[in-house]
């Protein structure tokens, strides 16, 4: 079975700061993929990062970079120069990369950002 | 290249009607994935569907809950006779295969609530 914890109910970071939400995972699968998510509080799922588990260098999409640490099965997502508009649930998420892919999400960091 | 549609946004159903929830994939993607948001929490996956079969139940409570995925028109997700517990915000992903390395797109997500 799949689990991930995120273990932090809440961040705040001044903003143009850099803050890093944590995750960590558990799996038996060899192959799998890690996401990280934003929900803003409109509500809806907005995708920001991919990381395969083979991928030899970690995964960057702008300001959002990942930490991945496959030995300690760690995920973490790290925003740089953080905004204003980046206060939102970040959830950490991984499915298999065999098979059918549901996704596993963990229970949510809470991120504000203070002018 | 509309996005993942889902309707209604809002729905409120009193206790003991039913509720029911369309999604319509991106074009193109033939695999629906149906996942719940209770109050403070992550999302919980439930059922996933290709065209006219259910692939993976596991995540569906066992009574009062049903989808489908018809071969003409949305999937719908059904909950009938609402409990105050079934309140929550009922999100649809797709992709247009279920093996291999693809990205789920979610819907904006219908927040349902039981009065």
């Amino acid at each position: 079975a799949q689990k991930i914890t995120q273990t932090q109910p809440g961040m705040f970071v001044q903003e143009k700061e850099a803050v890093t939400l944590d995750c960590t995972y558990d799996t038996s699968d060899p192959s799998y993929g890690l996401f990280w998510y934003k929900q803003p509080s409109s509500g809806e799922m907005i995708f920001l990062i991919y990381q395969g588990s083979y991928d030899q260098q970690n995964a960057t999409e702008g300001r959002y970079s990942l930490n991945f640490q496959k030995a300690r099965k760690s995920a973490n997502l790290v925003i740089s120069a953080s905004q204003l508009g980046d206060s939102a649930m970040y959830f950490c998420a991984m499915r298999r990369n065999t098979g059918f892919q549901k996704l596993v999400f963990g229970t949510g960091t809470r991120l504000l950002v203070s002018p | 290249n509309a996005g993942v549609m889902q309707n209604p946004r809002h729905l409120v159903r009193r206790r003991g009607q039913e509720a029911r929830l369309r999604c319509s994939p991106m074009k193109g993607h033939s695999h629906v994935y149906w996942y719940r948001q209770l109050p403070e929490e992550g999302l919980k996956f439930m059922v996933y569907l290709q065209k006219e079969n259910i692939i993976d139940e596991s995540g569906m409570p066992k009574e009062r809950f049903s989808a489908e995925f018809p071969k003409e028109g949305p999937s719908i997700l059904r909950i009938q006779q609402v409990v105050r517990g079934d309140s929550a915000a009922y999100f649809c992903a797709s992709s247009p295969a279920g093996t291999g390395i693809y990205e789920q797109y979610f819907g904006p997500g219908t927040r349902l609530t039981v009065t």
